[in-house]
């Protein structure tokens, strides 16, 4: 059972807006940052958010995060069918001195 | 940036298994890195981070004791020393730089390394 609480599926149809939340403690998501990482079927992870909202280059503007309280969420915007993937939150944990991560949210682009 | 892991494979419960990563087009000791595992078609899991200058180590719980984490940052080279395997330790292992820049996220990864545990 993982630290952070996400959906374990979400889906969209192109075009549309989809938001997958990341539920966590004050431990973590409470005291620290947010990191979002998306996982393409077969390949290894790959950053999207970090700092809870910001995107390192290269990464579309139509991913966004958002941090509030224990709780976050990842937003994406003008769904593509090439969005299909897991998207996985993150969050040191002080209590812990640990890394957390969220179950995994399956992206379906129907 | 490359990332590139080795040292996987299948070994039996109770062995031994040290993974390497090497690193290129990065000055490694300004930067912290990660082990990170997935096992088969479930999610990941942080498994060990060391800090720039190796001072700083950290284990989730169901490691301690059994996993160490290294580096040599003269041959800009991560290591994960694999001991008293266990099948719930079956996973594909990930290597992760960890960049201040971007406030210790897992910025690069590699391709994974398969550590199948069975006997």
């Amino acid at each position: 059972q993982s630290v952070l609480t996400q959906p374990p599926s979400a889906s969209g149809t192109p075009g549309q807006r989809v938001t997958i939340s990341c539920s966590g403690s004050s431990s973590n998501i409470g005291s620290n940052f947010v990191f979002w990482y998306q996982q393409l079927p077969g390949t290894a992870p790959k950053l999207l958010i970090y700092r809870s909202n910001q995107r390192p280059s290269g990464v579309p503007d139509r991913f966004s995060g958002s941090k509030s309280g224990t709780s976050a969420s990842l937003a994406i915007g003008g769904l593509r069918s090439e969005d299909e993937a897991d998207y996985y939150c993150a969050a040191w944990d002080d209590r812990q001195s640990v890394w957390v991560f969220g179950g995994g949210t399956k992206l379906t682009v129907l | 940036v490359q990332l590139v892991e080795s040292g996987g494979g299948l070994l039996q419960p109770g062995g031994s298994l040290r993974l390497s990563c090497a690193v290129s087009g990065l000055t490694l000791r300004s930067h912290a890195m990660s082990w990170v595992r997935q096992p088969p078609g479930k999610g990941l899991e942080w498994v060990s981070g060391i800090s720039g200058d190796g001072g700083s180590i950290y284990y989730t719980d169901s490691v301690k004791g059994r996993f160490t984490i290294s580096r040599d940052n003269s041959k800009n080279m991560l290591f994960l020393q694999m001991n008293s395997l266990r099948a719930e330790d079956t996973a594909v292992y990930y290597c992760a730089t960890q960049r201040s820049a971007y406030n210790n996220a897992f910025d690069f990864w590699g391709q994974g390394t398969m550590v199948t545990v069975s006997s």
